[in-house]
């Protein structure tokens, strides 16, 4: 079992939708939390990061983080044809030596015009 | 404002040659991170080191070594290189306080 799972998609939502990104991890003792955009081809962007249960927004962006069910999601409201890329999921748990991410998979959006 | 600085963007070698990709990280960040990103996968964690000293290791083949240096630049050199080993290798850097990660653009290796 890989330490972050996501649904790989395609997931397909008409422009002005809102599209929902899902992502489970295994390890409890994870602390952060990371949501990156990836076009084909370029480096990871971080889009947003939560440590805290709840919901975070920024923007059209909504991060929701539930440590007890061991799941994190993205909303992306409103969502534009430019939003059209593969979503990874990254958790960072702590170790000794330091940090240790370990991604997903990706999910990939495309927003219809 | 500054971020992480790979080269060479770009790499075409033979089999069984070698490599090296530099990455320069974000100036005070303290971890280093390198990825292996085959086509439709996920980034595949190495390597990465925490004030030049190598803190963790993951699914990086014997055949390839890392290290930090004193300006906190790091290089990934990849040897007796295979057709597999073709891929984007991200460098990332990352403020052991923060924990938030950076990518670098990537460099291309294509091995023919």
């Amino acid at each position: 079992q890989k330490e972050v799972e996501q649904n790989s998609g395609p997931l397909s939502v008409p422009e002005g939708a809102i599209a929902s990104l899902n992502c489970t991890y295994s390890d409890r003792g994870s602390q952060s939390f990371f949501w990156y955009r990836q076009y084909s081809g370029k480096s990871p962007e971080l889009i947003m990061f939560i440590y805290s249960n709840g919901d975070k927004e920024d923007g059209r962006f909504t991060a929701q983080l539930n440590k007890a069910s061991q799941y994190v999601s993205l909303l992306i409201r409103d969502s534009q044809p430019s939003d059209s890329a593969t979503y990874l999921c990254a958790v960072n748990g702590r170790s000794n030596t330091g940090n240790q991410f370990y991604f997903g998979t990706g999910t990939s959006l495309t927003v219809i015009p | 404002a500054a971020g992480v600085i790979q080269s060479p963007r770009h790499l075409i070698k033979e089999k069984r040659e070698t490599a090296t990709l530099k990455c320069y990280p974000i100036p005070r960040h303290d971890t280093v991170y390198w990825y292996q990103q085959g086509p439709g996968q996920d980034p595949q964690f190495l390597i990465s080191f925490y004030e030049k000293m190598q803190s963790d290791k993951g699914s990086i083949p014997d055949r390839f070594s890392a290290q930090q240096f004193s300006d906190y630049h790091s290089e990934l050199n990849m040897s007796s290189l295979e057709l597999g080993d073709s891929a984007l290798y991200f460098c990332a850097s990352s403020p052991r306080t923060t924990g938030e990660l950076f990518f670098g653009e990537g460099s291309r290796l294509t091995v023919l």
